[in-house]
């Protein structure tokens, strides 16, 4: 039973267009959301995280936003740069846990 | 300075032996996590420890054992290696919970 699940396995974009990343959760438990980058032969590296009493956070180039009525977040790239090509993972944990539920990854790739 | 650090970063061993990796994390962390990344990239928790004390054991097989010396190590010892048993499993830390995950590079096991 997947709880976190990211439908786009991969994604192409130009460089300098935005790229929109999205993750679907099942579990109303969940109130604390992370996104990670992860190169090849490297362990995954923190991007942006969201509590659930925000439905946005913005550092610098990547913004994320998280509607908890449709149990959806997103991440958002912009302007997008070759170096931003690897696998993003989203990551879910439910209160009052130290468990976090990860995606299953959606590699981006960006075309110089 | 590596903040999170794995040994080894490959395991090449047959079925049958006993192996373990070492995790060691220099950021001053409470609690440190076992992850395993299966051949189908999913990334999925094993352990967590929180000062010492196991608190989450997620249906992992007890030929794993955990073992947490002080707050900054967490190493695994895998008995009786099984074929199954190949991934690359990842430590990481973290300052409480929920709170962002600081990854270790992998360590990538292979049984054969």
């Amino acid at each position: 039973d997947q709880q976190v699940k990211q439908n786009s396995p991969s994604l192409s974009v130009q460089e300098g267009r935005i790229s929109i990343l999205n993750c679907d959760y099942t579990n109303s438990m969940f109130d604390y959301f992370l996104w990670y980058k992860k190169y090849p032969a490297e362990g995954p590296t923190f991007l942006i995280s969201i509590s659930s009493i925000k439905d946005k956070n913005e550092d610098g180039r990547f913004t994320v936003f998280l509607n908890k009525s449709a149990k959806h977040l997103s991440l958002h790239i912009v302007p997008s740069q070759p170096g931003d090509s690897a696998v993003y993972f989203c990551a879910a944990s439910p209160s009052g846990t130290y468990k976090y539920i990860f995606g299953t990854g959606t590699r981006l790739k960006v075309l110089a | 300075d590596t903040a999170v650090s794995q040994t080894p970063k490959y395991l090449v061993t047959q079925m049958g032996n006993d192996k373990s990796i070492k995790c060691e994390q220099n950021l001053g962390h409470d609690t440190m996590y076992w992850y395993k990344q299966d051949s189908k990239k999913f990334l999925k928790i094993m352990f967590s420890y929180n000062n010492k004390e196991l608190i989450i054991n997620e249906t992992v097989p007890n030929r794993f054992s955990p073992k947490s010396p002080d707050k900054a190590h967490l190493n695994l010892h895998i008995n009786s290696l099984e074929l199954g048993d190949s991934a690359v499993y990842f430590c990481a830390s973290s300052q409480g919970a929920p709170n962002t995950q600081y990854f270790g590079p992998g360590t990538r096991l292979t049984v054969l």
